[in-house]
């Protein structure tokens, strides 16, 4: 079984719908939470991140954490062709050393059609 | 700023063969980790570097070594090269305290393994 399961899509959605993306991890000891884009040919670029559990929103992304279900979200409000773009989930634990790895999901591939 | 600069962006090597790929990192960025990302998969770390040491590696044989230099520019080698060594292989840079949440992930380097 992988750290963290993602559904790698992919997922199709009209333009202005709400995109709700999703992944869900086991290691219990994951404190950080990121959500990164990755256009086509390019490296991921952080989107948001979360610490601990709860909610964050910047503008029309909104990012979840239920670290009880261990289960975090990212909504994609107004969604625009511009975010067509694969979705990765990447999550570490907290180490007082600064020392850390990132763990990834899959990511989903994201089609926002005009 | 140029953020994180790897070089080259695509190369193809005979299996067997050896490969260095290079990455400059963001300015004022002290850490480099190193990623492979697999087509349709999500990026798998493989190790990151502080003050000219290896600090924390993933899971990945001796054949996968690098080396960061004062100026903290960093070299990934990979030996007796495999089929399934070929991946995207991103570097990311940050600040060794923020490495989470600071991270910049450059374009990548595309290797082919034939």
């Amino acid at each position: 079984q992988k750290e963290v399961e993602q559904d790698p899509g992919p997922l199709s959605v009209p333009e202005g719908a709400i995109v709700s993306l999703n992944c869900t991890y086991s290691n219990s000891a994951f404190q950080y939470f990121m959500w990164y884009r990755q256009y086509s040919r390019k490296g991921p670029e952080l989107l948001m991140y979360t610490y601990s559990s709860g909610n964050k929103e910047d503008g029309r992304f909104t990012a979840q954490v239920d670290k009880s279900s261990k289960y975090i979200s990212l909504f994609i409000r107004d969604s625009q062709p511009s975010d067509s773009a694969t979705y990765l989930c990447a999550m570490t634990p907290l180490q007082n050393t600064g020392f850390q790895k990132l763990v990834f999901g899959t990511g989903t591939r994201l089609l926002v059609s005009p | 700023d140029a953020g994180v600069t790897q070089s080259p962006t695509h190369l193809i090597k005979t299996r067997g063969q050896q490969v260095t790929l290079r990455c400059s990192p963001k300015s004022g960025h002290d850490t480099v980790s190193w990623y492979q990302q697999a087509l349709g998969q999500g990026p798998q770390f493989i190790f990151q570097y502080y003050e000219e040491e290896e600090r924390q590696r993933g899971n990945f044989p001796d054949r996968f070594s690098g080396h960061q230099f004062p100026n903290y520019s960093s070299e990934l080698n990979v030996n007796a090269l495999l089929l399934g060594d070929s991946a995207l292989y991103l570097c990311a840079s940050g600040p060794r305290r923020n490495m989470n949440t600071e991270a910049f992930f450059g374009q990548g380097t595309r290797l082919t393994v034939v």
